[in-house]
């Protein structure tokens, strides 16, 4: 148990609806980072939060954005979802440099 | 740009034996984290082991060791006495500033 919790477990949409993902950090830490990872591949990173701020982002559209709340839980939105959006969403907190991310569950989001 | 490499799509081991899965990266900084993360079926992420890059001794937690090469750019995982609950996905990967990198990923067989 890592002390990071996401929900929902599993999720499915229609392709063009928008979602939320959530997820709750390990007490005292004070980032929180989002991966997407696809069927059979490594995790990529989405962005990460500090201080209420994102802090670094990857690869993806605008239509992936964010929130961290002062209490470090943070939530990852999709908008306009496409097939491709399918995969594992991972929330992992840490702190700001170099140390271990703590990785929660995971959300299957599927989208059909 | 940080690239993460792993070569071995899968490896399988006897129970009591000990295993070595492969790891390279690339990266132009010179303060960097390496990290081995192991995720089971259950999803989760878990965090087996850590490297420092400016730290020469290679990381050890009990059973599971690195061998981290630094000019060689090369961080491989030594799993000592196998165990059939370390059978799962392994990957590497690196952390600069606010992202980690990972690899593709290296399936883990324990066989009785």
């Amino acid at each position: 148990e890592t002390g990071v919790t996401q929900s929902p477990t599993h999720l499915i949409k229609t392709r063009g609806q928008q979602v939320t993902l959530r997820c709750s950090s390990q007490s005292g830490h004070n980032t929180v980072s989002w991966y997407q990872q696809a069927l059979g591949q490594g995790p990529q990173f989405i962005f990460q939060y500090y201080r209420e701020e994102e802090n670094g982002r990857g690869n993806f559209p605008p239509r992936f954005s964010g929130l961290q709340f002062p209490n470090y839980s943070s939530e990852l939105n999709v908008n306009a979802l496409e097939l491709d959006d399918s995969a594992l969403y991972l929330c992992a907190s840490g702190g700001i440099l170099g140390n271990e991310q703590y990785f929660g569950p995971g959300t299957r989001l599927t989208v059909t | 740009a940080q690239t993460v490499t792993q070569s071995q799509p899968e490896m399988s081991v006897q129970e009591a034996e000990t295993v070595t899965l492969s790891c390279t990266y690339d990266t132009s900084e010179s303060d960097y984290y390496l990290f081995w993360y192991k995720q089971p079926p259950s999803r989760q992420m878990i965090l087996v082991i850590r490297q420092e890059a400016y730290k020469q001794q290679n990381a050890t937690e009990n059973r599971f060791s690195v061998n981290f090469q630094k000019a060689a750019k090369s961080f491989s995982l030594k799993i000592s006495d196998s165990q059939l609950g370390d059978a799962a996905m392994y990957f590497c990967a690196s952390r600069y500033t606010d992202k980690l990198i990972f690899g593709t990923g290296t399936r883990l067989q324990v066989f009785p």
